[in-house]
């Protein structure tokens, strides 16, 4: 079978850094992406790894353990804009064609 | 670019209503992706298309639920008869090859 965890809920204030953890289960791995989706709207991509280490995007970096199975989204200097759902999403590879699995998603709050 | 689009925007129907969903991906993509997204349920992936051929429809919850690509620029997510349980946010999302995808603004579905 296949899982992602990650937290339901995670507040913080404006300005600081916040690290949002995966962890996943599943065979044919072939990446781990985060997409953010603000209330109403739609998911929208942020980052990929498909290799071991931290992919830097402006305040969101995005790291990734294969060994370990493990991935976070790291948010810095946040803003109140920010406050919104964070879903890791694991690529799988199946008969040769690649689909996304999202995870349950984390409520981002920012408070000022 | 317009982006992925969707119509319509809303629907409220009756139980045991047809349902029609329709979507156009972005120009160029060969992959579409059909999702529902619940409280209950988070983002299920229902099927998806390479090519306009369906690869996976392993997500479909049942028989009343279809989807068609009649050519790479249409997509259609039909539900006949529809049922409360229905009731959810549905997104479909495109992109090229393994890249990012790119999700349409969504469906909001109430079937009463």
């Amino acid at each position: 079978g296949q899982s992602l965890e990650q937290p339901s809920e995670v507040t913080a204030v404006e300005g600081a850094i916040v690290q949002i953890n995966c962890t996943y289960q599943t065979s044919g791995f072939y990446g781990l992406s985060w997409y953010q989706q603000h209330d109403g709207g739609a998911p929208t991509f942020l980052s990929y790894n498909a290799l071991d280490g931290l992919e830097e995007t402006g305040r969101f970096s995005s790291f990734l353990s294969r060994s370990d199975s493990y991935g976070y989204l790291l948010l810095q200097e946040l803003q109140m804009k920010d406050s919104a759902s964070y879903f890791c999403a694991v690529s799988r590879m199946n008969t040769g064609f690649q689909k996304l699995v999202f995870g349950t998603g984390t409520r981002l709050l920012v408070s000022p | 670019d317009a982006g992925v689009i969707q119509s319509p925007r809303h629907e409220v129907t009756e139980m045991g209503q047809e349902v029609t969903l329709r979507c156009k991906p972005i120009s160029g993509h060969d992959y579409l992706f059909w999702y529902r997204q619940t409280m209950m349920r988070g983002l299920e992936l229902l099927i998806y298309f390479n090519n306009n051929v369906p690869i996976d429809d392993s997500g479909m919850p049942e028989d009343r639920f279809s989807a068609k690509m009649p050519n790479a620029s249409f997509s259609t997510l039909k539900i006949q008869p529809s049922e409360p349980r229905d009731s959810a946010v549905y997104f479909c999302a495109s992109s090229r090859g393994a890249d990012t995808q790119y999700f349409g603004p969504g469906t909001r579905l109430t079937v009463l």
